[in-house]
């Protein structure tokens, strides 16, 4: 089955720590992007990342971090810098940068405790 | 921000009556698309509408764009109960990444 993949679905994070998500995509996309999303509210772009090696930062990017050491996995790390990480995040793909379609992952729900 | 705004922010109707939705955006774009959430879940794209084009229909879907108000709306018609969701509309940024609206909650009562 060809898509993309976030695990864990739920993630607790204790104040002051890092948390990795983790997003794979077997789509052979070259574009992925990491977005957050707050309850009741839209999307809001952390990072995005055109190809292998390369990623800008997106509107919110300030306590997250991300690397494209492989084109199928983008991971996000929600670092203790970000003040309010509590969010449903959304991983997604497109076979480039302008394309016509995003493909999304089921999303992990981070809770800090 | 390039983030667009849909209006109304929630809406609710009878299963059979039609749902319109708008959008708005701020920046010229290539193309404006709309993608479905059901709750909890990751989003799914629906349709998309070049700049070039005014309207476009899929299936119960209906997608127009003004271009010059920089706007778009979302029509579904003969509601189910099953398109209850949130529905966003996206544009591409300069650098060819999507934008996404604020969305608005669907519920269609049985």
């Amino acid at each position: 089955d060809g898509g993309i993949t976030q695990s864990p679905k739920y993630l607790f994070r204790k104040e002051g720590q890092n948390v990795t998500l983790s997003c794979e995509q077997n789509l052979n996309h070259d574009a992925m992007y990491w977005y957050r999303q707050d309850p009741g509210q839209g999307l809001r772009l952390i990072y995005y990342s055109q190809i292998v090696n390369d990623f800008q930062k997106g509107d919110i990017a300030e306590g997250y971090s991300v690397s494209r050491e492989k084109k199928e996995s983008f991971p996000l790390t929600v670092t203790s810098a970000q003040k309010n990480p509590t969010a449903f995040y959304l991983c997604a793909s497109s076979i480039d940068l302008g394309s016509t379609e995003a493909f999304f992952g089921q999303g992990t729900r981070l809770t800090v405790v | 921000s390039q983030q667009g705004e849909e209006d109304p922010q929630a809406l609710s109707i009878q299963e059979g009556e039609n749902a319109t939705m708008n959008c708005s955006y701020k920046t010229s774009i290539n193309n404006l698309q709309w993608y479905r959430q059901n709750s909890g879940r990751g989003l799914v794209h629906l349709i998309l509408i070049r700049s070039n084009e005014r309207e476009k229909h899929s299936g119960r879907l209906r997608v127009t764009l003004d271009t010059s108000k920089k706007s778009s709306s979302l029509l579904i018609t003969a509601s189910r109960a099953a398109d209850t969701a949130s529905y966003f509309c996206a544009t591409d940024a300069a650098q060819g990444q999507f934008y996404f609206g604020t969305g608005t909650s669907l519920t269609v009562i049985p």
